[in-house]
């Protein structure tokens, strides 16, 4: 399976944005890009995801490398709520195992007043 | 709607007793996933469910571990004998279709003493 990387932690101000990495040099043709973030205390949630093309949600922005081989996640203005571990996970669309997600690690995102 | 519905939302037990851990999906998902979380090892997936029968419990650690889902609202996790290593949180996720955002239950945290 392909595997992501992403920093253990990283730290923001409110109301400045936020850019978490995430590499993926393995990543598949079939593989999507998915974000999920945990907040303390709670069950994951479901932030974004994509395959190609640079997405935007009402939570946040996905921007994805030309190769593929990495992205980022983008808070456009960091709120004390966002402080959470954000999760980069591959599905691949092309097998069974797309309806599992692996989590890794993930980022801790720390955000100060 | 409630979102995924998790019971009890904590539970103590003494080593060698029964836990039931219960989940109701939300109305029409038909895929229903069982996670455990813990600091050593962080979420992992034991077991999921499409239309009420189990698709892939690879993740489920040992026989003392069962899953049953006799319904679509309704979904057990079983531990008997439990042990303190079984200690986690235990979240039950559904979703609409296999590609599709999973969405989460608050979780329920079990203690093994």
């Amino acid at each position: 399976d392909a595997k992501t990387t992403q920093p253990n932690s990283m730290e923001s101000n409110e109301e400045e944005p936020v850019h978490l990495p995430c590499n993926h040099s393995t990543i598949s043709g079939t593989d999507y890009i998915h974000w999920y973030r945990q907040l303390p205390s709670q069950g994951p949630e479901y932030v974004i995801h994509g395959l190609t093309s640079n997405v935007n949600n009402r939570m946040a922005s996905l921007a994805i490398a030309e190769d593929r081989k990495s992205s980022t996640l983008i808070l456009h203005r960091a709120t004390l709520r966002d402080a959470a571990v954000y999760y980069c996970i591959l599905r691949d669309r092309g097998t069974y195992n797309t309806d599992k997600l692996i989590f890794g690690t993930g980022t801790r995102l720390q955000v100060f007043p | 709607d409630a979102g995924v519905i998790q019971s009890p939302r904590h539970e103590v037990t003494e080593m060698g007793q029964e836990v039931t851990l219960r989940c109701k999906p939300i109305s029409g998902h038909d895929y229903l996933f069982w996670y455990r979380q813990t600091m050593m090892r962080g979420l992992e997936l034991l077991i999921y469910f499409n239309n009420n029968v189990p698709i892939d419990d690879s993740g489920m650690p040992e026989d003392r571990f069962s899953a049953k889902m006799p319904n679509a609202s309704f979904s057990t996790l079983k531990i008997q004998p439990s042990e303190p290593r079984d200690s986690a949180v235990y979240f039950c996720a559904s979703s609409t279709g296999r590609n599709n955002e999973q969405f989460f239950g608050p979780g329920t945290r079990l203690t093994v003493l």
